[in-house]
């Protein structure tokens, strides 16, 4: 049962151009989200967050966007530039529960 | 500023081997996690730790056994490795449960054979 689903394994996008990763999720208690970077041989690193009491969170190139009434959540990178080629998680949780839950990543390729 | 250390980076084992995968952070965060990465199955949780002491299953903890040493440490254990236990493990320390991020070393890259 798959509570957080990117359904994308891949993306391809111009150097200077939006770059929209999409995420879905079926358990309507997550109430925090979360996006994570992942290059090769590293470990994830901490992108961006947002609270289910916010439609949008903003950071620099970075843009989340939560639409809880579709249970759907998205990123947006603005300019795209080639060193965000990596594999992007989505990942939500639950106020006061345990664990983490991610999906299972897309692929970003800026292609320079 | 070394944050979550992992050791060893690569491993491998033969079938019904043991070993311990250590980890330790720096960040005096009071929760630790260890995940395991597979191909187009994101990271899921094996177990975690809210505090030192305390121990709880995750999502998929069949064949593997944690400690948490003190508060800067968690280790996993595989009392006898499996082929299906071949995979990419990542560990991770949070300010507390749920809702804040969690911050991740580097992994472990095990292969069972």
């Amino acid at each position: 049962d798959q509570q957080v689903k990117q359904n994308s394994p891949s993306l391809s996008v111009q150097e200077g151009r939006i770059s929209i990763l999409n995420c879905d999720y079926t358990n309507s208690m997550f109430d925090y989200f979360l996006w994570y970077k992942k290059y090769p041989a590293e470990g994830p690193t901490f992108l961006i967050s947002i609270s289910s009491i916010k439609d949008k969170n903003e950071d620099g190139r970075f843009t989340v966007f939560l639409n809880k009434s579709a249970k759907h959540l998205s990123l947006h990178i603005v300019p795209s530039q080639p060193g965000d080629s990596a594999v992007y998680f989505c990942a939500a949780s639950v106020e006061g529960n345990e664990k983490l839950t991610f999906g299972t990543g897309t692929r970003l390729t800026i292609i320079p | 500023n070394a944050g979550v250390t992992q050791t060893p980076k690569f491993q491998v084992l033969k079938t019904g081997q043991s070993m311990t995968l250590q980890c330790a952070q720096d960040m005096n965060h009071n929760s630790m996690y260890w995940y395991r990465q597979d191909p187009g199955m994101g990271l899921r949780l094996i177990y975690y730790s809210a505090s030192e002491g305390t121990t709880d299953k995750g999502e998929v903890p069949n064949g593997y056994n944690v400690s948490r040493l003190n508060k800067r440490e968690f280790s996993l254990r595989l009392e006898s490795a499996a082929p299906s236990q071949t995979s990419v493990y990542f560990c991770a320390s949070s300010e507390r449960l749920a809702g804040i991020i969690q911050y991740f070393g580097a992994g472990t890259r095990l292969s069972v054979l």
